[in-house]
């Protein structure tokens, strides 16, 4: 496989769940990001883990957990959230240089009932 | 604060002719501006580039125009064609321990044929 993978592609969720969304990357980069995209929104930046530890958390609430255990992978562990939570979450990688930014997975699409 | 912004949601434009697509941005320390394109149900795809000390990128049909003294960049897609319907996401990108861009909500252009 090449790029950037995340599963599942759709997850729809209680209130009450717990679940995982995964992403793995097979480029060699060696940072990983958490976007979330809200309808008519920007991309909003939740995490950012350069060489497997967490740069930046933009304030993101406690229901959302982010695990980098290598280079490759990256996990968002979900749990309590709310239905405004329901968003499309996208996983990125990047290598510090070069100049086209990130290369995105095609996101998991995330609804909380 | 939005940091940056992409004041047109929409963008409809006739086959063969110009598009263009307009950002404005406020953090002076980004150094490199980038445009994305979307199409649904996938994840962003990197389009083209430019560094803050240049005004102008050109890659086959895709201009990006950067102007700095009034924090405005905008991407000219000429000819367009039914292809390039999709969302438009700006970003700057600042220096750092890890890349991190700051996207725009996006426009979404459509292409009549």
């Amino acid at each position: 496989e090449t790029g950037v993978t995340q599963t599942p592609r759709h997850l729809v969720m209680g209130m009450t769940n717990k679940k995982s969304l995964k992403c793995e990357q097979h480029l060699g980069h060696n940072a990983m990001y958490w976007y979330k995209q809200s309808a008519k929104k920007p991309l909003e930046l939740m995490f950012v883990y350069s060489l497997e530890e967490r740069v930046e958390n933009n304030s993101v609430p406690s229901r959302f957990s982010p695990e980098c255990p290598n280079s490759s992978h990256l996990f968002l562990h979900l749990h309590t959230l709310q239905p405004e939570d329901s968003a499309l979450y996208l996983c990125a990688s990047s290598q510090d240089a070069g100049v086209d930014g990130y290369t995105f997975g095609s996101g998991t699409r995330l609804t909380v009932v | 604060d939005q940091q940056v912004k992409q004041n047109s949601p929409s963008l409809s434009v006739q086959e063969g002719r110009i598009s263009i697509l307009n950002c404005d941005y406020t953090n002076s320390m980004f150094d490199y501006f980038l445009w994305y394109k979307k199409y649904p149900a996938e994840g962003p795809t990197f389009l083209i580039s430019i560094s803050s000390i240049k005004d102008k990128n050109e890659d086959g049909r895709f201009t990006v125009f950067l102007n700095k003294s009034a924090k405005h960049l905008s991407l000219h897609i000429v000819p367009s064609q039914p292809g390039d319907s999709a969302v438009y996401f700006c970003a700057g990108d600042r220096s750092g321990s890890a890349r991190q861009l700051t996207f725009g909500s996006g426009t979404q252009l459509t292409v009549l044929p």
